[in-house]
């Protein structure tokens, strides 16, 4: 079954900050990837993240803790192009192990 | 420098038949994964070759099946087509250098209806 979690479906306002949660119990562990994927097109990379402490990317942002298994997504100033799934994944003894994505609607 | 692509795009089949699909990843890219799309399970590994061998493999039935050319460019196969396996099957290519981490190119997907 799945051991990383991330909630179904979030909404957000246009010009907002939203925080996307992810939990993940693995014994092997290399990283943890972000990736979006707008409806009928492949994922694309966001970040990566191997040591504890947060990346920052323009609007985007990932946060990690390895001692408690979650990784967080922070998207600032949002557009509405950013509305798309998310998708979490840790890099472990397979190449990758993907959340099932969180749908992200972005309103006006 | 060009894209993972995959063929076909769009695949329409009945049950127990077989399907192959194609993968030609990024140049230099020796490492391609395959992985089954659907909206109730997600992103699910299927399998990773590099250098024309099997390295990793996820937990699908024996009818997944798939192999890699000595120019990186990959195959995989599903026999005895079930309706369940109708999924969007995306490829993604990585340099896999010893050290780095792998960043994964994904294609654009085959979509795949068994009827």
């Amino acid at each position: 079954g799945q051991n990383i979690d991330q909630p179904t479906e979030m909404t957000a306002t246009e010009g907002a900050i939203v925080q996307i949660n992810c939990t993940y119990q693995t014994s092997g562990f290399n990283g943890l990837f972000w990736y979006q994927q707008h409806a009928g097109e492949a994922p694309t990379f966001l970040s990566y993240n191997v040591l504890d402490g947060l990346e920052e990317k323009g609007r985007f942002s990932s946060f990690l803790s390895r001692s408690k298994g979650y990784s967080y997504l922070l998207l600032k100033e949002l557009q509405m192009k950013d509305s798309a799934s998310y998708l979490c994944a840790y890099s472990g003894n397979t190449p990758l192990v993907f959340g099932k994505g969180t749908r992200l609607s972005v309103i006006a | 420098k060009a894209g993972v692509t995959q063929t076909p795009r769009y695949l329409i089949k009945t049950r127990g038949q077989q399907v192959t699909l194609s993968c030609s990843p990024i140049s230099g890219h020796r490492s391609v994964s395959w992985y089954q799309q659907t909206p109730g399970q997600g992103l699910q590994f299927l399998f990773e070759y590099f250098s024309e061998t099997q390295r990793n493999k996820g937990n699908f039935p024996g009818r997944f099946s798939g192999r890699q050319f000595s120019n990186s460019r990959s195959e995989m196969n599903v026999s005895t087509l079930e309706l369940g396996d109708s999924a969007l099957y995306l490829c993604a290519s990585s340099l896999s250098r010893t050290g780095k981490y792998n960043e994964q190119f994904f294609g654009p997907g085959t979509r795949l209806t068994v009827l």
